[in-house]
């Protein structure tokens, strides 16, 4: 069956401009999670979705990062007055229930470069 | 707070040759583990996962890992490295509970020479 996918693949903007990401989980997970991959940081959990409810938000790094998820499926990542550090790999992950231990599926990701 | 260490960004092996990627844990609670790979511009894939059933998991490839509580390890192994292993490979640890977000460590980029 299909796996995340994510859109668009690249995306160049310029600083100050706002930018959406889309997230597409596997159909039937319930669970959906944003992570960031970059140079300085590493892998790092921005946000957690269960159904359309955010019950974990801890990793947004700032008040210009928001999410949603409608219909307990596709999710957007917002991120507004983008800043060159917001430059990274935004990856996707979606798992059926979100218990310890769950298999979190990872989608290709939307590399973002901030000028 | 739970963490990981992988020891080593860099490894390089031959060909044929065993891989080792190290990973360490710091948990206060029996954790779950994950180890996954990342190839060239792909996302990630899982290649196993500790759930507190057997402690010696094996996964896709031909990987496998030991989890030893004594030693906070989760070490993955694979007795004879192909080209095809060369990427990067993520330890990650998940809190117990029902929120199972990953906590990832630093990564290990392997490279297989001939």
């Amino acid at each position: 069956g299909a796996g995340v996918s994510q859109s668009p693949s690249n995306k160049v903007t310029e600083k100050g401009k706002d930018v959406e990401l889309r997230c597409d989980p596997i159909s039937g997970h319930t669970a959906l999670y944003w992570y960031r991959q970059s140079l300085g940081q590493g892998l790092e959990f921005l946000i957690y979705f269960q159904g359309n409810s955010a019950p974990d938000k801890s990793g947004l790094p700032s008040d210009r990062f928001s999410a949603e998820r409608t219909g307990g499926s596709v999710s957007t990542l917002t991120i507004q007055r983008t800043q060159q550090e917001d430059s990274a790999v935004y990856l996707c992950a979606s798992s059926l229930g979100a218990s310890g231990g769950v298999t979190q599926y990872f989608g290709p990701g939307t590399r973002l470069t901030v000028l | 707070a739970q963490s990981v260490t992988q020891l080593g960004s860099h490894v390089s092996v031959s060909e044929g040759a065993l891989v080792l990627l190290r990973c360490n844990y710091s948990s206060s609670v029996p954790p779950y583990l994950f180890w996954y790979v990342q190839y060239p511009n792909q996302g990630l894939q899982l290649l196993l996962k500790y759930t507190s059933a057997a402690t010696l998991v094996k996964g896709i490839n031909g990987f496998e890992a030991e989890f030893k509580k004594s030693e906070t390890s989760f070490h993955l192994t694979k007795p004879s490295a192909h080209m095809s292993d060369a990427a990067e490979y993520f330890c990650a640890v998940s809190e117990t509970g029902t929120a199972s977000k990953l906590t990832f460590g630093t990564g290990t980029r392997l490279q297989v020479t001939l």
